[in-house]
């Protein structure tokens, strides 16, 4: 069964330093959504792709955050620099389109820890 | 804003029994979605039943179900034959609008006693 990959599994920075994660969503899925999820609390959401083209990122810092898709396959989301209150599960779930009756799959997350 | 609350931040059930899981939303779309999503510890988030807010009959998925209650905003879930599979964090979530973008609760933990 086809799933959503996520790299790294586990990251551990020192604030002031940049980080990066990268999202494989299942194949032939247009829409890709980043998350942020705080531990105790449900995912909110970070940035909204449909293909390659960010459709929602008004929750994203952009002062520090930014994200790309730039094949409208894999994605990336990078933090500089990382601060404390970053320390959270970052999920990544894709969609066939964004319809509400679309299935959103999500990865296994990646989780940082910033010292 | 479009909001999700769950009130209940734990529950406990014994296997086999039944437990009910509430939430209630906010919305002043007229179309929307529901969703009941399953966290297992140190697992990724899977769909555990969907409902469409233009249906008036119930989701079911095997042992899982939902009381939809669109005038007070109700969407609970219950869980029959309890397993200790069933045993980790369940989120409530509403799209907002018609679009994909979820608005998720902020869980409640479930744990299943043998």
């Amino acid at each position: 069964e086809a799933e959503v990959a996520q790299s790294p599994r586990y990251k551990i920075t020192e604030k002031s330093q940049a980080v990066a994660f990268w999202c494989d969503p299942i194949s032939g899925h247009a829409t890709l959504y980043w998350y942020r999820q705080i531990l105790g609390q449900g995912p909110e959401l970070l940035v909204q792709f449909q293909d390659e083209s960010v459709v929602d990122d008004s929750q994203l810092p952009k002062d520090r955050f930014s994200a790309e898709r730039l094949k409208g396959v894999d994605s990336t989301l990078k933090i500089q620099p990382a601060e404390l209150g970053d320390s959270a599960m970052y999920l990544c779930a894709s969609s066939l389109y964004d319809r509400g009756t679309d299935t959103q799959y999500f990865g296994p997350g990646t989780r940082l820890t910033v010292l | 804003a479009q909001t999700v609350t769950q009130s209940q931040p734990e529950m406990s059930v014994q296997e086999a029994e039944t437990v009910t899981l509430s939430c209630t939303y906010d919305t002043s779309e007229s179309d929307y979605y529901l969703f009941w999503y399953k966290q297992p510890p140190s697992r990724q988030m899977i769909l555990v039943i969907r409902q469409e807010a233009y249906k008036q009959q119930n989701a079911t998925e095997n042992r899982f179900s939902v009381n939809f209650q669109k005038a007070a905003k109700s969407f609970s879930l219950k869980i029959s034959d309890s397993q200790l599979g069933d045993a980790a964090m369940y989120f409530c979530a509403s799209t907002d609008g018609s679009q994909g973008n979820l608005i998720f609760g902020k869980g409640t933990k479930l744990s299943v006693k043998p």
